[in-house]
């Protein structure tokens, strides 16, 4: 089955930086890929999600890329803000099949 | 528009007493449902998945079990639960036949067992 690995388990950044978020999976049949983002005591929320059609897809400032021949997929966030301060969790999936998560990022912002 | 809803929200429980958590899905049909949990400041574990009413597998032994009595209905039970069992339950639906996998999760209950 699906094993998707993510890497840091924790980062730090100063505020204004950039930071990266790197997941890798083994199954080549899997086409979706989506990235949650979860505040502390919430829910995960789906933050953006990339399509094995697509290299790369962008929103503000936040942007996910996509290797199908390494199986790497990236999440990029620019110009950090103290709210992007949460736990980041890749995944993948085949159609119509269930969705395997990475172990998550704890993305701290730094002042 | 769809909307996923738990209860309770929080809830504390003696080790060795039963459980029953649930999960309704508005403004959707036949949707895929799963249970997860999540221990603190840990990942998210696929605890049971749901295709249609009364079809429930098990990604987890334990003292855990599912059913789907209703289409949009997704109800987690324990007859006895452990200290183990404490964490942050957290139920998410996807639309069943679709070329999207889009997952969207509830707003969670948080369990905690003394």
């Amino acid at each position: 089955g699906e094993n998707v690995e993510q890497h840091p388990s924790t980062l730090s950044v100063q505020e204004g930086d950039s930071a990266v978020i790197k997941c890798t999976y083994s199954d080549s049949a899997s086409n979706y890929f989506p990235w949650y983002k979860q505040e502390l005591g919430k829910r995960p929320q789906l933050i953006i999600d990339i399509r094995s059609n697509v290299g790369e897809k962008k929103d503000q400032r936040i942007a996910v890329t996509l290797n199908k021949t390494a199986k790497h997929f990236s999440l990029h966030i620019t110009e950090t803000q103290p709210e992007d301060s949460a736990v980041y969790f890749c995944a993948a999936s085949k159609r119509d099949d269930k969705i395997i998560f990475g172990k998550g990022t704890r993305l701290h912002i730094l002042p | 528009s769809q909307t996923i809803h738990q209860w309770p929200a929080t809830l504390v429980q003696p080790v060795g007493s039963p459980l029953s958590l649930e999960c309704t899905v508005e403004g959707t049909s036949n949707p895929n449902l799963y249970w997860y949990r999540q221990a603190a400041g840990r990942g998210l574990q696929l605890l049971f998945y749901s295709v249609g009413i009364g079809q429930i597998s098990s990604e987890v032994p334990q003292n855990l079990s599912a059913s789907r009595p209703q289409d949009r209905q997704f109800i987690l039970s324990s007859k006895k639960l452990l200290l183990s069992d404490s964490g942050f339950y957290l139920c998410a639906w996807t639309v069943a036949v679709s070329r999207h996998n889009e997952q969207f999760f509830g707003p969670g209950t948080r369990l905690t067992v003394l």
